[in-house]
């Protein structure tokens, strides 16, 4: 059974950075690189928001318009875990923010537990 | 940018009841068109891929239907248990978007 497992909630202060992981498991017809993996925001209340792709193989990315350049998506194929980054959190980055495996045509069949992250002064 | 919406967004039904949830494109995006399910605390579930395409293990209950800008989601009998919010996401290109979702409590 594919599985992906999230890191902690995090509580952090504004300005500064944060980097969650995504950690796959259980893949066996295709590798962890042969299926993108998405990252989807959560604010809280709110409806879900795509942020962006990225590609294991060859760690193409790709992102929302609404989130490039706020966001930074990465790859460590050793490990089969993907990364979401910030270099300098704002209050409105607080939200739960999950990752999921894209299949197919672009949806996504195994989404993480979600990460919750706060960021208040 | 292709914008979705959904209709409605809250619906109040009771066991039994056939449920309808509409999800409309504002242009075509053929049938790159999934439904998800998710309850209070809890991560998405895919429901539906491919606009009609039944996720494994999805109870039959649960159907699909449209191509083109609209879509629908049918619970034909809705169960205790299918209280949730519901999303369609759309994904005819590598960028993609989630209606805002349709939230369905049961009476």
């Amino acid at each position: 059974e594919v599985q992906l497992v999230q890191s902690g909630a995090e509580m952090k202060k504004p300005g500064e950075s944060l980097k969650i992981s995504c950690q796959g498991s259980g893949y066996t017809e295709y590798s962890f690189t042969s299926y993108w993996i998405g990252w989807v925001r959560q604010m809280p209340g709110k409806g879900l928001e795509w942020m962006g792709i990225i590609y294991p193989g060859d760690s193409d990315a790709r992102y929302s318009p609404s989130f490039q350049g706020q966001v930074t998506m990465s790859v460590d194929t050793s490990i089969n875990t993907a990364y979401l980054q910030w270099s300098s959190l704002e209050v409105s980055d607080s939200a739960m923010y999950y990752c999921a495996r894209r299949i197919g045509s672009g949806c996504f069949d195994t989404w993480g537990q979600g990460t919750l992250v706060t960021v208040s002064s | 940018d292709i914008q979705m919406t959904q209709s409605p967004s809250t619906l109040s039904a009771s066991v039994g009841d056939r449920v309808t949830i509409t999800c409309r494109a504002s242009q075509s995006v053929s049938n790159y068109l999934a439904w998800y399910q998710q309850k209070p605390g809890k991560a998405p579930k895919l429901l539906i891929s491919d606009a009609s395409t039944l996720a494994s293990g999805v109870p039959s209950r649960f159907s699909g239907h449209g191509s083109g800008t609209e879509f629908t989601l049918t619970i034909s009998s809705l169960q205790p248990e299918d209280a949730a919010t519901y999303y369609c996401q759309r994904y005819s290109s590598y960028l993609s978007a989630f209606g805002p979702g349709t939230k369905v409590a049961i009476k």
